[in-house]
């Protein structure tokens, strides 16, 4: 079974410039997040989708970040204008289930610098 | 926050040895998930234990829970150069339907 990819692996961009990063959740996982993971911290949930409608959302800072889920597979997510602290690793995840308390499968992430 | 606080942050042994990472939390939880994240890799799961369970194990792996303390240990028997990785505890509560990470806890095996 494939895992989950994403792309790119790295990404180096100037502040105020614009960064999209692509997720293709395990065929069939009804659920995919999106996590920032800062250097030396866990991952912090920035949204959740189930299907191709947004369960949560509320650490996602509107202003600069957006995230689609069309068709209810692969996803993006984008951030305009990057700023320096959005520096992180960007990491999809999905699961099976519908949102519960179910194991969820990560990609390898998307390593952002923001310079 | 419920969110998770392992302790040690960062722990160094010798191959063989065992290891022991704590994490503590907040708030009631449906379960407790542990993963473990190479360098520069995502992250991958190790173990699920739902809060009404108080022990379980997976090959090398221990894990305990202790819901009257809001507490939870991994344990990692005879440990291999190959485990060095950061360990994560995560706090999965119905109430927010989401995963909450804790710091991690960097842990190093020296052969």
């Amino acid at each position: 079974e494939a895992g989950v990819a994403q792309s790119p692996r790295y990404k180096i961009i100037e502040k105020r410039q614009s960064v999209a990063f692509w997720c293709n959740p395990i065929s069939g996982h009804a659920t995919l997040y999106w996590y920032q993971q800062i250097l030396g911290q866990g991952p912090k949930l920035l949204i959740q989708f189930q299907n191709n409608g947004v369960v949560d959302d509320s650490q996602l800072p509107k202003d600069r970040f957006s995230a689609e889920r069309l068709k209810g597979v692969d996803s993006t997510l984008k951030i305009q204008p990057a700023k320096l602290e959005d520096s992180a690793v960007y990491l999809c995840a999905s699961s099976l289930d519908t949102g519960g308390p179910d194991t969820q499968y990560f990609g390898p992430g998307t390593r952002l610098t923001v310079l | 926050s419920q969110q998770g606080e392992e302790d040690p942050q960062a722990l160094s042994i010798q191959e063989g040895e065992n290891a022991t990472m704590n994490c503590s939390y907040k708030t009631s939880i449906n379960n407790l998930q542990w993963y473990r994240q190479n360098s520069g890799r995502g992250l991958v799961h190790l173990i699920l234990i739902r809060s009404n369970e108080r022990e379980k194990h997976s090959g090398r792996l221990r894990v305990t829970l202790d819901t009257s303390k809001k507490s939870s240990s991994l344990l990692i028997t005879a440990s291999r150069a190959a485990d060095t990785a950061s360990y994560f505890c995560a706090t999965y509560w119905n109430q927010g339907g989401k995963l909450i990470f804790g710091q991690g806890t960097e842990l190093s095996v020296k052969p």
